[in-house]
């Protein structure tokens, strides 16, 4: 059973261009979670997504970032005209439908975003 | 306003020694995560904690959740080189249906071999 998959690894984008992260949950699992680690900080949550749905987007800065999970295929964060501010690691969690608190979220390796 | 504090910030310790790390919240949690980052890499899960009083061991690693479930103690015993790397405690704060995690800011443990 593959873990929570992320891709690219790497990704460099120039300033203006756009991201696009990808993360495949684990198998049968159906909540998506995106978390930003900036250089020298902790884990912020960003949003919270089920199939087709946003849950809670309560971390997501207004402008530029955007996050879908569509009924087939990867979870995408895309964040359209990159800054350098945006460079960080972005990491992706999943957990099974009807995961109550307490439930194991499984962290993917994550995305280390170069903005230059 | 940071929601989960860790202390300390970072550690550096003898290979052998014992260490705690400790993450506090002014709120009661509902769900008290540890995980272990190593640097560049993504999270590994130690153990979760959910009931007041509850503790849990993994090989060297022993988690405690106080009674009143704000406070959390994380502590290694016979400290390794491959202890070494980011501790992140984390919590949910809602207890009806899942809610996300929030992370501490984390704890840097170096062990000097």
């Amino acid at each position: 059973n593959a873990g929570v998959m992320q891709n690219p690894r790497h990704l460099v984008r120039r300033r203006g261009q756009e991201a696009r992260l990808r993360c495949s949950p684990m198998k049968g699992h159906s909540h998506v979670y995106w978390y930003r680690q900036l250089p020298e900080e902790g884990l912020k949550f960003m949003v919270y997504l089920q199939k087709e749905n946003i849950i809670d987007e309560s971390g997501m800065p207004k402008e530029r970032f955007s996050a879908e999970f569509p009924k087939e295929g990867p979870s995408i964060l895309r964040i359209q005209q990159v800054v350098r501010g945006d460079s960080a690691a972005y990491f992706c969690a999943s957990s099974p439908p009807g995961a109550y608190t307490g439930t194991e979220a499984f962290f993917g390796q994550g995305t280390r975003l170069t903005v230059v | 306003s940071q929601e989960l504090e860790q202390s300390p910030q970072s550690l550096i310790v003898q290979e052998g020694k014992n260490l705690t790390i400790n993450c506090t919240s002014s709120k009661t949690l509902y769900g008290l995560y540890w995980y272990k980052q190593k640097y560049g890499e993504g999270l590994i899960f130690l153990m979760m904690l959910q009931k007041g009083g509850e503790e849990k061991s993994h090989e060297k690693i022993t988690a405690k959740l106080d009674e009143k479930k704000q406070q959390s103690s994380l502590h290694i015993t016979a400290s390794q080189p491959s202890h070494a790397g980011i501790y992140l405690c984390g919590a949910a704060r809602m207890k009806t249906s899942y809610d996300k995690v929030i992370f501490g800011p984390g704890t840097s443990l170096s062990v000097i071999p």
